[in-house]
């Protein structure tokens, strides 16, 4: 079975750029999750699809980032303009059910963003 | 605020020891734990999901839950340098809460 797939790995821009970063999860998982994850700290949640619905997206500066789900499928999540701030690994993962239940959350590769 | 709480460590234990990793959680209405490995530059792995009190098995790691404590721990057995990553503990109660993780040292 295919894992969670993600591109780029890395990405370097300068501050006020914009970036794009893609998920596919795995086959047949209703759920994807894009986390922040900084060094040194756990993984920050920053939105919830459920199919192509948002289900949570309290934690993500809807100012700069952006996200879409078309097609229930894979993912984007955008960020624009990008602050020295936001440089830290964008982890995408999916599971078969919401969060709310217990369905266990498994993770791409992730991007290393890094804002000059 | 729901919060999960990890020592950060670093944890170092000698190979061939017992790992004792804690973890303490804030919300009583948490209903399933799950136990991750992340090795440096690398992505979280599942390794351990336990859902009723008492142990739970599989292979060197055993993952106890104490939900009256407030309290959930991952034992690794016989430890080997390949254990040597961080370890992040996740609490499900309607969304999945992370702690920061306890880096493991493990020295040959």
């Amino acid at each position: 079975e295919a894992g969670v797939a993600q591109s780029p790995r890395y990405k370097i821009i300068e501050k006020r750029q914009s970036v794009a970063f893609w998920c596919n999860p795995i086959s047949g998982h209703a759920t994807l999750y894009w986390y922040q994850q900084i060094l040194g700290q756990g993984p920050k949640l920053l939105i919830q699809f459920q199919n192509n619905g948002v289900v949570d997206d309290s934690q993500l500066p809807k100012d700069r980032f952006s996200a879409e789900r078309l097609k229930g499928v894979d993912s984007t999540l955008k960020i624009q303009p990008a602050k020295l701030e936001d440089s830290a690994v964008y982890l995408c993962a999916s599971s078969l059910g919401p969060a709310g239940v217990s369905y266990e959350q498994y993770f791409g590769p992730g991007t290393r963003l890094t804002v000059t | 605020q729901k919060e999960v709480e990890q020592n950060s460590g670093p944890l170092s234990v000698p190979e061939g020891a017992i790992a004792s990793l804690n973890c303490t959680y804030s919300d009583r209405g948490s209903q399933s734990f799950f136990w991750y490995r992340q090795y440096s530059g690398k992505s979280p792995e599942l390794i351990m999901s336990i859902y009723s009190n008492g142990d739970k098995e599989d292979g060197r790691f055993t993952a106890q839950l104490n939900k009256a404590s407030q309290y959930v721990s991952l034992l690794i057995r016989d430890s080997q340098p390949s254990d040597s990553a961080t370890y992040l503990c996740a609490v499900n109660c309607s969304q999945l809460i992370w702690g920061a993780g306890t880096k493991l040292i493990i020295k040959p």
